[in-house]
C-alpha cells in the first residue's frame, strides 16, 4: 500500500522568500501531482511530473524516482501563494487515475 | 475555461436520510472520480468511473454509496443512509483519459453535515 507523506505540514514564511515542500512515497508509481488548495476548499492541479522538473512561472517541481521523493519550490514567495499545497501519486497498484493524497503542508505567506 | 461543477455547495442532512451529490465533469471527458475530505484530514479516494461502470473503489465505498451517470453530463454520488462519521467535504474530478499519466480537474466540492 502506498504512503504518500510530506514535510513541513505547517510553513510560514517572509514575503520573498524561497520555499520548499517535501513529499515522499513509499511504493513505486507513475506519475507525481502537486495540488492547491484553497481556503475554501476548491482543489487545482498544480504539476502533474513522472521524472525530472517541471516550472509554471514562480513554481518548480522536482521529482527523484530513485529516492521516491519530490519537491515543490516557490521563488520570490507573495501573500497570495498563501495555501494549503498537497501532493498525490498515481499508479503504482492501482491502474486506474486513483489519487493517493498526502496530508498537505499548509503555507502562509506573510507581508 | 471549462470547469468542473458540483451541487450544492452545502447539504446538511439528518442522520439515516438519503442524499445524492450532484457534479457535471468537463463535457469531452470520460473518466470521473469521487474524493472526500474529513474535516482536518487527508483527501481519500472513494471511487473511479468509466463507461458506466465503477473502476476502482476504496474500503470506504461500502453499500451505502452507488455512483451514476444518469444523462450525458451528470455524475451523482448517493449516500443511501447517512451517519455522522459521512460529514465530509466531497470532491469530484474528471480527466479526458484514465490511466495515471493524466491530470485530472477537481470541482469546487460540496460540503456534506450529517446532523
Amino acid at each position: 500500500k502506498n504512503e504518500v507523506e510530506q514535510s513541513p505540514q505547517n510553513l510560514t514564511a517572509q514575503e520573498g522568500e524561497f520555499i520548499t515542500i517535501n513529499c515522499s512515497y513509499s511504493v513505486g508509481i507513475s506519475a507525481l501531482h502537486w495540488l492547491q488548495q484553497h481556503p475554501g476548499g476548491g482543489i487545482v492541479s498544480l504539476f502533474m511530473l513522472s521524472s525530472g522538473k517541471k516550472k509554471h512561472g514562480r513554481l518548480i517541481a522536482t521529482i527523484n524516482i530513485q529516492e521516491k521523493h519530490s519537491s515543490l519550490h516557490i521563488t520570490a514567495s507573495h501573500p497570495r501563494d498563501s495555501a494549503v499545497y498537497i501532493c498525490a501519486s498515481s499508479g503504482g497498484s492501482s491502474n486506474t487515475g486513483k489519487l493517493i493524497f498526502g496530508q498537505g503542508t499548509t503555507l502562509q505567506v506573510k507581508p | 475555461e471549462p470547469e468542473v461543477t458540483q451541487t450544492p455547495s452545502h447539504q446538511v442532512t439528518q442522520m439515516g436520510q438519503e442524499v445524492i451529490l450532484r457534479c457535471v465533469p468537463i463535457s469531452n471527458h470520460l473518466y470521473f472520480y469521487w474524493y472526500r475530505q474529513i474535516l482536518g484530514q487527508k483527501v481519500e479516494f472513494l471511487v473511479s468511473f468509466y463507461n458506466n461502470e465503477i473502476s476502482e473503489k476504496s474500503e470506504i465505498f461500502d453499500d451505502q454509496f452507488s455512483v451514476e451517470r444518469p444523462d450525458g453530463s451528470n455524475f451523482t454520488l448517493k449516500i443511501r443512509s447517512t451517519k455522522l462519521e459521512d460529514s465530509a467535504m466531497y470532491f469530484c474530478a474528471s480527466s479526458d483519459q484514465g490511466h495515471h499519466l493524466v491530470e485530472q480537474y477537481f470541482g469546487p466540492g460540496t460540503r456534506l453535515t450529517v446532523t
